[in-house]
């Protein structure tokens, strides 16, 4: 049973270009967390999403960053005309979210490290 | 997360041990969680808790209070590798159903000979 999985591991893009990172979540998880993690600071929760639905996108930008969650493939945070201070380490979690579970953990990937020059 | 608060950083012994603390303020809580992460990786899970008490695994236990919104993590017998940020997470229930994990800054820990 593979981990989650997010590729890129390391993106560098000049300002101006898209940043495409994607997330493939555990097998039998339908419920992804998008956090962004600063140098030496903690996680920043960005977006939740469940299959083919953004739950809440309130950590967001809400100019120039999308993500979306389709039914087939994986999710995938889209960064539209990066700017240096979008340079971050990009980490996404998958879990299985359901009410008879309540003991779900979110499973981290290994993160995708955006820096942009 | 702006409504989680641990320390920055702590520095103990090797050999020794250590509890690095968390207090919490939200509505809807519906378990803390604790998670390890070494500088350039991703976060581990270490333990969860849902109920008031002590869980015990091993080197590692996790304490909850939830009427004071207090959770500790208690590292015993710590290593060098025991090095890393500690993350505190909060799950909550939203309106709609769904669970929504946030955490803090975490706590830098340097373990020294």
């Amino acid at each position: 049973n593979a981990g989650v999985m997010q590729n890129p591991r390391h993106l560098v893009r000049r300002r101006g270009q898209e940043a495409r990172l994607r997330c493939s979540p555990m097998k039998g998880h339908s419920h992804v967390y998008w956090y962004r993690q600063l140098p030496e600071e903690g996680l920043k929760f960005m977006v939740y999403l469940q299959k083919e639905n953004i739950i809440d996108e309130s950590g967001m930008p809400k100019e120039r960053f999308s993500a979306e969650f389709p039914k087939e493939g994986p999710s995938i945070l889209r960064i539209q005309q990066v700017v240096r201070g979008d340079s971050a380490a990009y980490f996404c979690a998958s879990s299985r979210n359901s009410n008879r579970f309540p003991r779900t953990e979110a499973f981290f990937g290994q993160g995708t490290r955006l820096t942009v020059v | 997360g702006q409504n989680i608060d641990q320390p920055t950083e702590m520095t103990a012994t090797e050999g020794a041990i250590v509890q690095i603390n968390c207090t919490y303020q939200t509505s809807g809580f519906n378990g803390l969680f604790w998670y390890q992460q070494h500088a350039g990786e991703a976060p581990t899970f270490l333990s969860y808790n849902v109920l008031d008490g002590l869980e015990e695994k091993g080197r590692f236990s996790s304490f909850l209070s939830r009427s004071k919104g207090y959770s500790y993590l208690l590292l015993k017998e710590l290593q060098m590798k025991d090095s890393a940020s500690y993350l505190c997470a909060h799950k909550t229930l939203k309106s709609g159903g769904y669970q929504k994990v946030t955490f803090g800054t975490g706590t830098k820990l340097q373990v020294i000979p």
